[in-house]
């Protein structure tokens, strides 16, 4: 265990459910991120939230939706999803502080059917 | 945008050599730059961090450098064993102190 814990593992979803995702982490980080990790391509930062605000929007659709309700927590609600979706969805935290290191998730591993 | 090579998608080596990853960014030098370890089906985990102020950095079997000049840093393991065999990811920052950039990876790969 990382610190970060995301759940589910792995998830299969039509295109007409709503799912949401889960990350908690308890290491008095402050900054919290969603990243969408897809096969022969680089990891793909999606949200960022510092002090439970959101401070990022990498040009997410919105069928992607993030909340983070306080510091320890982020989910990802999902919805009307495609197939092109499917993917690693890894949630990250930090201190929000130059140089610091980012401690993952095992990550989310998402079937869009 | 930043942009981030990484020089090879996969590198195969010999137990006992070193293997050296090089990283390739354009635009502007970012304050620091982060190495990342990852296993299949499992999330990244940190490594180390170097700042731009620093041209080289050391923990157990890995070094770092990063060369601001020709905008590139390399990353070493010594030594190296069939269980350093993963995935390496570089990674900047990009304006916002910690908002992360990676690149796509390289797959290492120790043999016996």
């Amino acid at each position: 265990e990382t610190g970060v814990t995301q759940t589910p593992r792995h998830l299969v979803m039509g295109m007409t459910n709503k799912k949401s995702l889960k990350c908690e982490q308890h290491l008095g980080h402050n900054a919290m991120y969603w990243y969408k990790q897809s096969a022969k391509k680089p990891l793909e930062l999606m949200f960022v939230y510092n002090f439970k605000e959101q401070t990022e929007n990498n040009s997410v659709p919105s069928r992607f939706s993030p909340e983070c309700p306080n510091s320890s927590h982020l989910f990802l609600h999902l919805h009307t999803l495609q197939p092109e979706d499917s993917a690693l969805y890894l949630c990250a935290s930090s201190q929000d502080q130059a140089g610091s290191g980012y401690t993952f998730g095992s990550g989310t591993r998402l079937t869009v059917v | 945008s930043q942009k981030i090579e990484q020089n090879s998608e996969a590198l195969n080596i010999q137990e006992g050599k070193t293997a050296t990853l090089t990283c390739n960014y354009t635009n502007y030098s970012p304050a620091y730059l982060q190495w990342y370890r990852q296993d299949p089906g499992r999330g990244p985990v940190f490594l180390l961090l170097i700042r731009e102020n620093e041209k080289e950095k050391r923990k157990e079997r890995l070094k770092v450098t990063f060369d601001t000049t020709l905008k590139q840093s390399l990353f070493h393991i010594t030594a190296s064993q069939p269980a350093d065999s993963a995935t390496y990811l570089c990674a900047l920052n990009t304006g916002t102190a910690s908002k992360l950039t990676f690149g796509t990876g390289t797959r290492l790969q120790v043999t016996l």
